[in-house]
């Protein structure tokens, strides 16, 4: 089955620094959506992208759908301890199936 | 509204004993789905249906059942189960059954053990 690819795996920042993470894919997407999971819950959305070039931001996150609707963009704007958990993209084309990345672990350090 | 509920929220089987993961919605949306999560994986589709009465395999269906009798309802059915099938397994529904566009609402898991 297809994944898109995730990057970083894991990160470890000091509160307060800025964090960016990208999921890049072979096939072209209609929707990328990111999303937050806390150790024991289910993903939760954060933020959903519609159209190429989009950027949409909720609170200190901004993410983006990039250009050649193959790839996706979060960034996180001065991280605080809460902003720990596994952030993950997931991508649509036609159809019903979402695709996801693996996942990028997030350690912020006070 | 509950959104997404799942139960249980863990289970532990043993090899061969079958069991169902319940999933139910109250935002009245037309597409459901299970997916499993496994360290390194990712979330993997393993059905989905798209409205009552319709149903499709996923990337992993291979294990599982499912059926769609009512909107609200998408229950996981496990025959007999592996220690393959221990994972983390998440239930997901959408607005519309067919259609780009779409945001995906996860449940809160359940955890199952096949020892």
């Amino acid at each position: 089955g297809q994944q898109l690819n995730q990057s970083p795996q894991s990160m470890f920042i000091q509160e307060g620094e800025d964090v960016s993470m990208n999921c890049t894919s072979s096939s072209i997407f209609n929707t990328w959506l990111w999303y937050k999971q806390d150790p024991g819950e289910g993903p939760v959305l954060l933020i959903a992208l519609y159209k190429a070039g989009e950027l949409t931001s909720n609170g200190r996150l901004t993410a983006q759908f990039g250009i050649t609707r193959k790839d996706s963009f979060l960034n996180i704007s001065a991280s605080i301890p809460s902003d720990v958990g596994i952030y993950f993209c997931a991508g649509q084309r036609t159809g019903n199936q979402f695709y996801f990345g693996t996942g990028t672990s997030l350690t912020v350090i006070p | 509204n509950a959104g997404v509920t799942q139960t249980p929220k863990f289970q532990v089987l043993k090899t061969g004993q079958s069991m169902t993961l319940q999933c139910a919605q109250d935002m009245n949306h037309e597409y459901m789905s299970w997916y499993r999560q496994d360290p390194g994986m990712g979330l993997r589709l393993i059905h989905y249906s798209v409205g009552a009465g319709i149903t499709d395999q996923g990337e992993v269906p291979n294990g599982y059942n499912v059926s769609r009798s009512t909107t609200e309802d998408f229950p996981l059915r496990l025959l007999s189960a592996a220690p393959s099938q221990t994972s983390v397994y998440f239930c997901a529904s959408s607005r519309r059954g067919v259609a780009t566009n779409e945001k995906l609402f996860f449940g809160s898991g359940t955890q199952l053990s096949v020892l």
